[in-house]
């Protein structure tokens, strides 16, 4: 197995809903990320999970919650998310955090 | 900091053209340099990487070799297919707070035209 997954793929959610995305990998990597990407712009790093501990947060809104509850899962939590929050969250892995990184297909995103 | 300056596009090409893409890089050490290619509607892929000077990466036709004194890991292909239309981006690793950071170009649009 050599890919990211991420579900859903599509997500709508209303300003005061609470909502998860979730992604996975069976790739034995111990580093896992997640971006946020807007339309034309790259990707921009939120956090990072190294050895399930985040190892970095991008500064990131507290409306944001990620949780690493294994090393082959990933999931980002959101809450009480803004219309400008809408935008394209991918998933990445990486054997270690100084390897490359594996995407996954990304869960589109709109807050309404 | 580090950071990476590509051409930005968009590019349209007819099938079969050279191909392109300029990337230079500022950043402190020795990076590791690498090339995303993103196709409409889905994640990035990861198409090649360089991870010290002179170092020559290599997929699907694509090149592009790491060069320590101009900072720049220019992206080549000698002939563009219809398949090759995406988003494609440089990037570099970054070292923070004992983690290792993608550092993203902002992104060149390519059009390839039969």
């Amino acid at each position: 197995d050599t890919e990211v997954t991420q579900t859903p793929k599509h997500l709508v959610m209303g300003m005061t809903n609470k909502k998860s995305l979730k992604c996975e990998q069976h790739m034995g990597h111990r580093a896992m990320y997640w971006y946020k990407q807007k339309a034309k712009k790259p990707p921009e790093l939120m956090f990072v999970y190294s050895y399930e501990k985040l190892s970095i947060n991008e500064s990131v809104p507290s409306r944001f919650s990620p949780e690493c509850p294994n090393s082959s899962l990933l999931n980002l939590h959101l809450h009480a998310l803004q219309p400008e929050d809408s935008a394209l969250y991918l998933c990445a892995s990486s054997l270690q955090d100084s390897y490359e990184q594996y995407f996954g297909p990304g869960t589109r995103l709109t807050v309404t | 900091g580090n950071s990476v300056t590509q051409m930005e596009g968009p590019v349209t090409l007819s099938e079969e053209a050279f191909l392109t893409i300029n990337c230079t890089y500022t950043a402190t050490g020795y990076p590791s340099l690498f090339w995303y290619v993103q196709y409409p509607g889905e994640g990035l892929q990861l198409l090649l990487k360089a991870t010290k000077a002179d170092d020559k990466g290599s997929n699907k036709g694509f090149e592009a070799t790491y060069r320590k004194e101009t900072t720049s890991f220019h992206l080549e292909k000698g002939s563009v297919q219809v398949s090759d239309s995406a988003v494609y981006f440089c990037a570099l690793d970054s070292a923070q707070g004992g983690s290792e950071k993608l550092v993203f170009g902002k992104g060149m649009k390519l059009t390839v035209n039969p």
